[in-house]
């Protein structure tokens, strides 16, 4: 079994939806959770960094973190055909600093 | 304030050669992280280094090694190159020495390795 499970998708939404992106994770000692976008053949960019349990909100971008369901989402509002790309969780432990990521879902939102 | 940089961007190589590729960290990072990441799955965690010592390796043989240079610039090494070697490398950096926020890890655009 997989430390973070994600779906891979594709998951396809019209513009202007709200989409939902979830990971799963088995390490109850992650406590910073991060959300990468990754466009085809580039780097993944930060979007989101969250620090143990709570939400955070940047513009369109909300994160969740359920510590006690071992549950990560992020929500997109309005989404724009240009969200469209691959999204990837990461997490990380107090003390390592290397990340341990989900596999991505790829999103495609429709004009 | 320059991002991540990386090079080369694209590298072909036949098995059993050697490869080198090299990253720039960002401005006031002193953390390097290097990933490899295979079509259609996430990074996956190669090593760490931080002030020129590596800080943490992930289940990679020794094949994989690296360096990192005063100014905290990178080398990732590659020998005896495996066809399952082809895949995109990523290199990150991170701890800014002036905010501390050392778990947020920026990413290079990657080199595309492919082996022949």
């Amino acid at each position: 079994q997989k430390e973070v499970e994600q779906d891979p998708g594709p998951l396809s939404v019209p513009e202007g939806a709200i989409v939902s992106l979830n990971c799963t994770y088995s390490n109850s000692a992650f406590q910073y959770f991060m959300w990468y976008r990754q466009y085809s053949r580039k780097g993944p960019e930060l979007l989101m960094y969250t620090y143990s349990s709570g939400n955070k909100e940047d513009g369109r971008f909300t994160a969740q973190v359920d510590k006690s369901s071992k549950y990560i989402s992020l929500f997109i509002r309005d989404s724009q055909p240009s969200d469209s790309a691959t999204y990837l969780c990461a997490m990380s432990s107090m003390g390592r600093r290397a990340l341990t990521f989900g596999s991505g879902t790829r999103l495609q939102v429709q004009p | 304030e320059t991002g991540v940089t990386q090079s080369p961007t694209h590298l072909i190589k036949t098995r059993g050669q050697q490869v080198t590729l090299r990253c720039s960290s960002q401005s006031g990072h002193n953390t390097v992280s290097w990933y490899q990441q295979a079509l259609g799955q996430g990074p996956q965690f190669i090593f760490q280094y931080y002030r020129e010592e590596e800080n943490g390796r992930g289940n990679f043989p020794p094949r994989f090694s690296g360096l990192q240079f005063p100014n905290y610039s990178s080398e990732l090494n590659v020998n005896a190159l495996e066809l399952d070697d082809s895949a995109l490398y990523l290199c990150a950096s991170s701890g800014h020495e002036r905010t501390g926020r050392s778990h947020e890890q920026y990413f290079g655009p990657g080199t595309r390795l492919t082996v022949t």
